[in-house]
């Protein structure tokens, strides 16, 4: 069956550190997308991606970044980590629909 | 800009009462609208959507429809069971293929 995956599940880190967290999906799915979920604030678009070598910022993009090489995978880079990006990260894809696939999330705590 | 308002939560029912989570939304357009469900330590899956006003959209009976007049979307159930007890959220599709979602209201359903 298609899915889509996350690791780590969990992540402890420190500031200051660099932090790259993974996505994989084997849907075969263009359309690529990081969210951020925090108490109060529901999901917040971090960056997408709508193919191989497209990639655009979200709403909340600052000390992010993503690169896509392939249709399968689309990590996400915390440059710089700060306390202020410990949350829940969910990595979801789409066809043209609007309907999201979610993967499992990513719970980062950066200290 | 587009926004979407969803009923402050936590919403507390006793198994087989009547639901009903608000959304509305404001957007440019005629927005493809959605509504997503996370189970405890899950990512979000979707539950229904509709695409256009007047449609109805409905799976695992719950039912959601479409109405542009109001630019509502309210989230309805006839009889919830303990096992409904999750996170919901409501989203419209902006931009191409993104969605933005609401705040999510928190439901939960006792015996």
């Amino acid at each position: 069956d298609a899915e889509i995956t996350q690791s780590p599940r969990h992540k402890i880190t420190e500031t200051g550190r660099q932090v790259t967290l993974a996505c994989h999906q084997t849907w075969n799915h263009n359309n690529m997308f990081w969210y951020r979920q925090d108490l109060g604030h529901g999901l917040r678009l971090i960056h997408y991606s709508y193919g191989v070598q497209d990639t655009n910022k979200g709403e909340v993009s600052d000390g992010y970044s993503v690169s896509r090489s392939n249709t399968e995978d689309l990590p996400l880079t915390l440059e710089s980590a700060a306390s202020s990006q410990t949350s829940v990260y969910f990595c979801a894809s789409s066809e043209t629909d609007g309907a999201l696939f979610f993967g499992p999330g990513t719970r980062l705590l950066v200290l | 800009g587009n926004s979407v308002t969803q009923m402050e939560g936590p919403v507390t029912l006793s198994e087989e009462a009547f639901l009903t989570i608000n959304c509305t939304y404001t957007a440019t357009g005629y927005p493809s609208l959605f509504w997503y469900v996370q189970y405890p330590g899950e990512g979000l899956q979707l539950l229904l959507k509709a695409t256009k006003a007047d449609d109805k959209g409905s799976n695992k009976g719950f039912e959601a429809t479409y109405r542009k007049e109001t630019t509502s979307f309210h989230l309805e159930k006839g009889s919830v069971q303990v096992s409904d007890s999750a996170v919901y959220f409501c989203a419209q599709q902006t931009g191409a293929n993104n969605l933005f979602f609401g705040t999510g209201t928190r439901l939960t359903v006792i015996p």
